[in-house]
């Protein structure tokens, strides 16, 4: 597609409750950055994939937390468990490939657990 | 590991008048320099960004950044705000292999007054 687009781009949940988030990237980026942004903070990085496989994934913060893209380009982050302090707003971003490229985001997913 | 700091949370101008944003990196080595820009329910918009060469670098909107090594510094420039500057204004940086690599600062608060 023409942007990275983001699927929901709000989603209201109780707290325990499993929720998944959908990002679509550019057509042939295969790179795809999943960040949270929490209210007044900079996006924090949480993993990143390089084609299908999980290059780095050192900034999920616990094991509820797991993210996949099984065929290259659309990635789901899966939130197991949530909890309150999971809210925030969850961005996705696409690059040609790693390192000295752009980061294209999309408008992000509101993730917001009552 | 990269960090970012950006000193000021909020600031406030004039329309018309100029505008600086700081940002500070640590890295040990030349790093890649970013600044994004995010509107109020907007995801972000690359400015600019800097890998190599020019140390001064033009973006979008009438934005420049400036490279300063001996600083660890890549402020954020424009000589005239305009009204429909204001938003959160973030700076990056990216090592080899982004991932983890690739961290944002805080973010700065640009209001405009009329």
């Amino acid at each position: 597609g023409a942007g990275v687009s983001q699927t929901p781009s709000n989603k209201v949940t109780e707290k325990g409750k499993y929720v998944e988030l959908r990002c679509d990237p550019i057509s042939g980026h295969t790179a795809l950055y999943w960040y949270r942004q929490s209210l007044g903070q900079g996006p924090e990085f949480l993993i990143y994939f390089q084609g299908t496989g999980a290059a780095d994934d050192s900034g999920l913060p616990n094991d509820r937390f797991f993210a996949v893209r099984p065929e290259g380009s659309v990635s789901t982050l899966k939130i197991q468990r949530t909890e309150r302090g999971d809210s925030a707003v969850y961005l996705c971003a696409s690059s040609l490939d790693s390192g000295a490229n752009v980061l294209t985001f999309g408008a992000g997913s509101r993730l917001t657990v009552l | 590991a990269q960090s970012v700091t950006q000193p000021d949370i909020h600031i406030t101008v004039s329309e018309g008048a100029s505008l600086e944003l700081r940002c500070n990196y640590s890295y040990g080595a030349t790093p890649y320099l970013f600044w994004y820009v995010q509107s109020p329910g907007q995801g972000l918009q690359l400015l600019l960004k800097y890998f190599s060469g020019d140390t001064l670098v033009q973006g979008i909107k009438g934005f420049e950044a400036e490279f300063k090594r001996s600083q660890s510094s890549f402020n954020l420039r424009k000589p005239s705000v305009h009204w429909s500057d204001a938003a959160e204004y973030f700076c990056a940086v990216g090592a080899q292999d982004y991932g983890q690599n690739f961290v944002f600062g805080p973010g700065t608060r640009l209001s405009v007054l009329p």
